[in-house]
């Protein structure tokens, strides 16, 4: 069946360091994929979001990586902050989501 | 804010209780969701409504009842609750048919049951 899964369920960074958050997906006729943030108390915010005919793509401090070939999808944040601090999700399929645990962020001074 | 507006907010009931939550998206969508986000588990699907016929129940206890009564509009009747469903029951809407931007989520009602 369709399965989204996440590599770590908590993730402690350096405010200004760089992130990396990876997921792993089982279905490989997905062709889209989200990424989502979601804060305490807040419902999941989208972030940025990649199709299957690219491998990777970029936002305002975030990079989206696709590998197709083993099925895995990283979030790159640059130069994070303490805002970043959340839970992030990947998700496929933009109508029906399945998503995984969540990679808690966690940025100390 | 997503444009999907979800209330209460909150809300505490007893387990003979009947109480509704509502949500509503002002994004002209066609797609509506209910998920359920427990501690420590993934967010789980629960109801999918596409033009306003419901498409998917993803194994949910009878006792959770949705309402689409238009493609605006969607309710979650609750009745006879037990502590385990006490989650954050999240409403989310997307355009189906064409390349978007996914879903997007209300902020949520934190369901407590005593």
């Amino acid at each position: 069946g369709e399965s989204v899964g996440l590599h770590l369920p908590t993730l402690s960074v350096q405010e200004g360091d760089n992130s990396i958050i990876n997921c792993a997906y089982s279905n490989s006729a997905s062709d889209y994929f989200i990424w989502y943030k979601q804060e305490s108390g807040k419902g999941p915010q989208f972030i940025i979001d990649i199709r299957s005919n690219m491998d990777k793509r970029q936002g305002q401090r975030v990079t989206v990586l696709l590998n197709k070939t083993v099925k895995h999808l990283s979030l790159q944040i640059a130069a994070t902050q303490p805002g970043d601090s959340a839970v992030y999700f990947c998700a496929e399929n933009p109508d029906k989501l399945i998503f995984g645990t969540g990679t808690r962020l966690q940025v100390f001074p | 804010e997503t444009g999907v507006t979800q209330t209460p907010r909150h809300l505490v009931m007893g387990m003979t209780n009947k109480k509704s939550l509502k949500c509503e998206q002002h994004l002209g969508h066609n797609a509506m969701y209910w998920y359920k986000q427990s501690a420590k588990k993934p967010l789980e699907l629960m109801f999918v409504y596409n033009f306003k016929e419901q498409t998917e129940n993803n194994s949910v206890p009878s006792r959770f009842s949705p309402e689409c009564p238009n493609s605006s509009h969607l309710f979650l009747h609750l009745h006879t609750l037990q502590p385990e469903d006490s989650a954050l029951y999240l409403c989310a809407s997307s355009q189906l048919g064409r390349q978007g931007k996914g879903a997007f989520f209300g902020q949520g009602t934190r369901l407590t049951v005593v």
